[in-house]
């Protein structure tokens, strides 16, 4: 059964940092690409970021780059998003996802990390 | 950036009703569509891959259609346990993008 769960999410000051951690189970992560989704309060789906299995190229929303960092330990089987320069619009749950292979659909979502940007 | 946009914004339906779901691309993705449930709460759900790819699990009573740039979601004979909000998302190009959802009152 594939499971992913979310850590590292909590408040945090405008221009701070936190990093999100996702742990993954059930099957061979290091051949997925990972994905992270957000969702302001209230909000719809905004895709964050992405990375590929093996060869760890990335992908970034425009709203994130620069500012956000994606990578994986895949001798932990972990997913990670290192934030920084936080804003109040970064204020949402964030979502660990296992993409398909296939395309970069989101199959599997892990339960959610709040991360809350105020003063 | 491809821009997703649905419609309507809500549908109110009864019991055993069908509903229809329209997404649209402002450019084409191809097949490269998918839906999602979202519950209160909940994380999103997978319904839909490749515009009409039902999911590991999903009942039948589900179906898309579509291609290019107009994609619909039918749900036949809709059950309580289906409010909930619907997305759709292409992911045919970078960056991926969502469309604002749909939300079905039952």
């Amino acid at each position: 059964e594939v499971q992913l769960l979310e850590s590292g999410g909590g408040l945090v000051q405008p221009g701070g940092s936190l990093r999100l951690s996702c742990a993954a189970s059930g099957f061979a992560f290091s051949t997925y690409a990972m994905a992270w989704v957000r969702q302001a309060p209230g909000k719809g789906l905004e895709w964050v970021s992405g990375i590929l299995g093996t060869d760890t190229t990335t992908y970034y929303a425009d709203s994130v780059k620069g500012r956000f960092t994606i990578s994986r330990d895949n001798s932990r089987s972990t997913l990670y998003l290192h934030m920084s320069s936080l804003r109040v619009e970064d204020t949402a749950v964030y979502y660990c996802i296992k993409t398909n292979n296939t395309g970069w659909f989101f199959g599997y979502w892990g339960q959610g990390a709040l991360v809350t940007v105020s003063s | 950036e491809i821009v997703m946009t649905q419609s309507p914004a809500t549908l109110s339906v009864s019991p055993g009703d069908g509903a229809t779901l329209s997404c649209r691309a402002s450019q084409s993705v191809r097949s490269r569509l998918a839906w999602y449930q979202q519950k209160p709460g909940q994380a999103p759900r997978l319904l839909i891959s490749y515009t009409s790819t039902r999911a590991t699990g999903i009942p039948a009573r589900f179906s898309g259609s579509g291609s290019g740039t107009e994609f619909t979601l039918t749900i036949s004979s809709l059950q309580s346990e289906d409010s909930a909000v619907y997305y759709c998302h292409q992911y045919n190009d970078w960056p991926l993008t969502f469309g604002g959802g749909t939300k079905v009152e039952i």
